[in-house]
């Protein structure tokens, strides 16, 4: 499995576009980058995930470079509801569930 | 909307009770999952479930074990609760079929458990 690596915290201003990257090395052909969102005292929501180049949703963008090394996490114009913390995921197409690491994430903080 | 629900959101048990945490999904998920969440150790999982009565063990699954009789019900028991299971506990679902690593996870909002 590819280990990753993400900053333990960031902060940022409401308003201000937030880029969260994790570096994951090691990772396979078959292995997809997803991440989840947790907010205090719930448990994570999925918020996007990606293969290669980028994706976007209602809530976020993907951007994983060619050699999928590393992706980033972009939050446009956050809130201080975006306030959580955001777990950076490598899982194979074909792993089991089983195998799964959400590691100790990613702490953002906005402030006003 | 797909929910998770757990039978509590705050538990407290002494050391050597037997301890039932319950998970129900509505959404007719073929997986399962039992998570604890400790402060800076992340999500670390404990069973996983792919069927009824089938399981995997995650990577922490001693001290613990699971029960599934229906597909929409899943219990985490601790035999003989100990101090060093104080913690947050997490249930999921997902839904395709055969577990897969990328299938998108669906989470309760979580048992506290203390045990004295």
């Amino acid at each position: 499995l590819a280990k990753t690596t993400q900053p333990i915290s960031m902060d940022s201003y409401e308003g201000q576009e937030v880029n969260i990257t994790c570096s994951h090395n090691n990772i396979a052909t078959n292995d997809y980058i997803t991440w989840y969102q947790q907010f205090p005292s719930q448990g994570p929501r999925f918020i996007i995930q990606g293969y290669k180049t980028k994706v976007t949703n209602e809530v976020a963008s993907l951007f994983i470079p060619a050699d999928r090394k590393s992706s980033t996490l972009s939050l446009p114009r956050v809130s201080l509801s975006d306030t959580a913390v955001y777990y950076c995921l490598v899982v194979g197409g074909y792993s089991s569930a089983s195998k799964i690491i959400f590691g100790s994430g990613t702490r953002l903080s906005i402030r006003p | 909307d797909v929910k998770v629900t757990q039978s509590s959101r705050y538990l407290v048990k002494r050391t050597g009770e037997k301890v039932f945490l319950e998970c129900v999904q509505d959404m007719d998920h073929e997986n399962m999952f039992w998570y604890r969440q400790d402060p800076g150790l992340g999500l670390r999982l404990i069973y996983f479930s792919y069927d009824v009565k089938m399981k995997e063990k995650g990577d922490i699954p001693e001290g613990y074990s699971v029960s599934r009789e229906k597909k929409e019900r899943f219990s985490l028991i601790l035999e003989s609760a100990s101090t060093n299971q104080t913690s947050m506990y997490l249930c999921a679902s997902s839904p395709m079929a055969g577990g897969a690593a990328r299938d998108t996870q669906y989470f309760g909002p979580g048992t506290r458990l203390t045990v004295l």
